[in-house]
């Protein structure tokens, strides 16, 4: 069993659609979770982080934490086609020993 | 703005071919990284390391070499290419001591081994 499970997708969803992405894992250790956005041939770039259980709002985007049940979730509102990329969830622990990243889900919205 | 580099960013190499990906980070940070990203197997971490010629193995370091000899400069070295390396390679730093929020990655160096 993997240490983070994400569902690879694609996930296709019309504009103005809410979209939930989300990641289990099993290593109860983790503390920082993490949300990075990678489009097509880029770098993944961090786009919400969070620190043990709860939620974190920026924008159309909002990061939920439940440790209890070791799931964690993306939620982006009114989405654009421009949200068309790879989420990558990542967690490490508090050592900052290493960070364990999901496969990916590939987001596909259309206009 | 912070800066992750790879000089690199498509090669084709031949099979037995020693390769050489290079990575610059402007950042003064400590710690660098080597993944590559497979479709279905996500971000792998290859190699990494916390200072100057300091080295350490991550999850699949099996014919890959590494190279610190500058803070900002971290090579990652296939001494003998094969097709199973072919892949897309990220390189990634962070500050020492800083959770997992502050690590940032290159734009990818796309390898080719044929």
């Amino acid at each position: 069993q993997k240490e983070v499970e994400q569902d690879p997708g694609p996930l296709s969803v019309p504009e103005g659609a809410i979209v939930s992405l989300n990641c289990t894992y099993s290593n109860s250790a983790f503390q920082y979770f993490m949300w990075y956005r990678q489009y097509s041939r880029k770098g993944p770039e961090l786009l919400m982080y969070t620190y043990s259980s709860g939620n974190k709002e920026d924008g159309r985007f909002t990061a939920q934490v439940d440790k209890s049940s070791k799931y964690i979730s993306l939620f982006i509102r009114d989405s654009q086609p421009s949200d068309s990329a790879t989420y990558l969830c990542a967690m490490e622990n508090t050592g900052f020993q290493k960070l364990v990243f999901g496969t990916g889900t590939r987001l596909l919205v259309s206009p | 703005d912070v800066k992750v580099t790879q000089s690199s960013r498509y090669l084709v190499k031949r099979t037995g071919e020693k390769v050489f990906l290079e990575c610059v980070q402007d950042m003064d940070h400590e710690n660098m990284f080597w993944y590559r990203q497979d479709p279905g197997l996500g971000l792998r971490l290859i190699y990494f390391s916390y200072d100057v010629k300091m080295k350490e193995k991550g999850d699949i370091p099996e014919g890959y070499s590494v190279s610190r000899e500058k803070k900002e400069r971290f090579s990652l070295i296939l001494e003998s290419a094969s097709t199973n390396q072919t892949s897309m390679y990220l390189c990634a730093s962070r500050a020492q001591g800083e959770a997992g929020n502050t690590i940032y990655f290159g734009e990818g160096s796309w390898l080719t081994v044929v």
